[in-house]
């Protein structure tokens, strides 16, 4: 059963925290993203990664930066939180035919 | 910017019915496309993707492209209450570039 996993569930962070969020596949998927959902607005791209060490930046990469040191590990972070970066951040992957993107399970970051 | 239009509903259609889902896209270079369900605080799963202009069928689901307008559409026939989620349809600007784009979504009411 392939999966995506997300560090954490829930997680509640006070401005100007620096804040990590991990996402791990196990299915040697080279292509991995990051999304936050906000009600309106649907999912929007933060950043992607396409091969290990590499990076592009999505739709709204301001005050995210990401990194991805092995294949299976993606991570989001979050230099200095902000109460506009609370929202539900999503991880996912895709393999090299890219027709299935699979996600995790989320995670809803509150920044207090 | 690339982007992917759906009217976000509410959409509400007697069990037993038709769902007629539409999806529009800004660039015609635009090469794969990915009709996602999610279900209220779950992640988006995949339910059919098509590359290819016309109708492709699974079960009780059809997706329709037509390029030359830029549409999409997702069909849910024999509508059930199982099927009450939000829809966000989801856009592969082209083979090689793994940037993956989605709508905001349709939210689907099915009355029983």
């Amino acid at each position: 059963d392939v999966k995506v996993t997300q560090s954490s569930r829930y997680l509640v962070k006070r401005t100007g925290e620096k804040v990590f969020l991990e996402c791990v596949q196990d299915m040697d998927h080279e292509n991995m993203f990051w999304y936050r959902q906000d009600p309106g607005l649907g999912l929007r791209l933060i950043y992607f990664s396409y091969d290990v060490k590499m990076k592009e930046k999505g739709d709204i990469p301001e005050g995210y930066s990401v990194s991805r040191e092995k294949k299976e590990r993606f991570s989001l972070i979050l230099e200095s939180a902000s109460t506009n970066q609370t929202s539900m951040y999503l991880c996912a992957s895709t393999g090299p035919s890219n027709t299935e993107a699979f996600f995790g399970q989320g995670t809803r970051l509150t920044v207090v | 910017q690339k982007e992917v239009e759906q009217n976000s509903g509410p959409l509400s259609v007697p069990e037993g019915a038709i769902a007629s889902l539409n999806c529009t896209y800004s660039d015609r270079g635009s090469q794969s496309f990915f009709w996602y369900r999610q279900y209220s605080g779950k992640s988006p799963e995949l339910i059919m993707f098509i590359y290819s202009n016309g109708d492709k069928e699974d079960g009780r689901f059809t997706a329709q492209l037509n390029k030359a307008s830029q549409y999409v559409s997702l069909l849910i026939r024999d509508s059930q209450p199982s099927d009450s989620a939000t829809y966000l349809c989801a856009v592969n600007w082209g083979f090689g570039n793994e940037k993956l784009t989605f709508g905001t979504g349709t939210r689907l009411t099915i009355i029983p």
